[in-house]
């Protein structure tokens, strides 16, 4: 299963709304991951199951989506929000993730 | 506290092999699906292999490591191993180890500080 991020880079600034955009080639309801990597760091998980926020995330984050198309919405940016995003499908061997979304400051 | 350790990253030869290991603790890695997910300098992720707690823990592999890499578990010693033999340039990555310890359902909530394999001549 492909996983296809868009867009492959968003330069915004703080305060602002983002919204990042993963489908996959085939449906995979709502098995789905979203990551945060920073430079030098593992990725650090934030949701799952397309809508589930991992403990401890922020509020500020949260997603949406099933079948092929998904969506991860940074409410209200903050400086330590700026780093590259993954979604990740979980529905079927191999796992696969997406090609990334670098969040810049603007 | 729940913590997983990468340990062997190396610089191998084409051809060559190399073991690498990760320690689990605050968890037992025998409970939970365990993962290699690698990374190349400066590109994306990818899905490495898994092993599973469920069943005869059958692992799984990315097509570009079949018949090449194996996944296993020492529950005695709460480690998973990655074998990985003919190693290739483009094996070249950081190596995380991955587990699903409070999440279930292949969504990776811990992972270790990753181990660098470099492939080359």
């Amino acid at each position: 299963i492909q996983m296809t991020q868009s867009p492959s880079s968003v330069s915004a600034s703080v305060g602002d709304r983002v919204t990042i955009t993963c489908r996959a080639s085939q449906g995979i309801s709502g098995w789905l991951a979203w990551y945060q990597q920073k430079q030098g760091k593992a990725p650090k998980l934030l949701i799952y199951a397309a809508s589930s926020l991992q403990s401890g995330v922020p509020s500020r984050f949260s997603g949406s989506g099933s079948g092929t198309d998904f969506t991860l919405t940074i409410s209200s940016l903050q400086p330590e929000d700026f780093a590259t995003y993954y979604c990740q499908q979980a529905n079927s061997f191999p796992y696969t993730f997406g090609q990334g979304t670098k969040l810049e400051i603007k | 506290e729940v913590q997983v350790v990468e340990s062997g990253g190396d610089l191998v030869q084409p051809g060559g092999s190399l073991r690498l290991s990760c320690v689990a603790s605050g968890f037992t890695v025998s409970g939970t699906y365990m993962s290699w997910v690698r990374q190349t300098p400066g590109k994306g992720l990818e899905w490495v292999s898994v092993i599973y707690n469920t069943g005869d823990g059958s692992p799984y592999y990315a097509d570009s490591v079949k018949g090449r890499f194996t996944i296993s578990r020492d529950n005695s010693k709460n480690a998973v191993y990655l074998q990985m033999n003919s190693l290739r340039t483009e094996d070249t990555a950081v190596y995380y180890c991955a587990a699903c310890v409070a999440v279930t359902g292949g969504y990776f909530d811990y992972w270790g500080q990753g181990a660098l394999l470099t492939v080359s001549s």
